[in-house]
């Protein structure tokens, strides 16, 4: 069975810092592409980053785009989202997600249970 | 971006109901269209990709068409735990980005 368990979402004050991770188990995680995707409370879903198999390939909504980094190591099932210059937009819950890579576009057949990131003074 | 219109924004239907919901984008995307159904306090959940595709185990009332800007959901016979709220998705292109729900309702 494919599961995702998020971790590391705190309350973090306006500026700080924070590390995300996601482990995956149930399938060949060096395989699939990883996504992370975030809802702030009461909103609709916000795609915010994409990392390759092999990390190579990497991209940012532009709202995240200078402040967040994401990361993966396969060799040890996880998915990662280091963030920095946190602001009071970013509150929300963090899902990651898997992308099938069925070659018929990008798309998230496999979510986690979300991690709450609150960024408040 | 692809900005992706999705109406409407809320729906109030009975069970055995059938109901659409539409998707527009603001560029073409081919089929890359996926649909998700979230329930409070759950993840997403995928129903169909590639526009029509149907998700292993989920159920056949759920059905999806449409190419290049415009989608549609369809529901067939609406069940009780069908309530609740959908979101399309485009996946051609980076940034993806998502629709802003539908929120299907027990009239």
């Amino acid at each position: 069975e494919v599961q995702l368990v998020e971790s590391g979402g705190l309350l973090v004050q306006p500026g700080g810092s924070l590390r995300l991770s996601c482990a995956a188990s149930g399938f060949t995680f060096s395989s699939y592409h990883m996504n992370w995707v975030r809802q702030a409370p009461g909103k609709g879903l916000e795609w915010i980053s994409f990392i390759s198999s092999s990390s190579s390939t990497i991209y940012y909504a532009d709202s995240v785009k200078g402040r967040f980094t994401i990361s993966r190591d396969n060799a040890k099932n996880s998915l990662y989202l280091q963030m920095n210059s946190l602001r009071d937009e970013d509150t929300a819950l963090y899902y990651c997600a898997r992308d099938p890579i069925r070659g018929d576009g990008y798309n998230f057949d496999s979510w986690g249970q979300g991690t709450l990131v609150t960024v408040s003074s | 971006d692809i900005q992706m219109t999705q109406s409407p924004s809320s729906v109030s239907a009975s069970v055995g109901d059938r109901v659409t919901i539409t998707c527009r984008a603001s560029q073409g995307i081919s089929s890359w269209l996926a649909w998700y159904q979230q329930k409070p306090g759950k993840a997403p959940k995928v129903l169909i990709y590639a526009a029509s595709t149907l998700q292993s185990g989920v159920p056949s009332r759920f059905s999806g068409s449409g190419s290049g800007t415009d989608f549609t959901l369809t529901i067939n016979s609406l069940q009780p735990e069908d309530f609740a709220t959908y979101y399309c998705q485009q996946g051609d292109s980076f940034p993806i980005t998502f629709g802003r729900g539908t929120r299907l309702e027990i009239k």
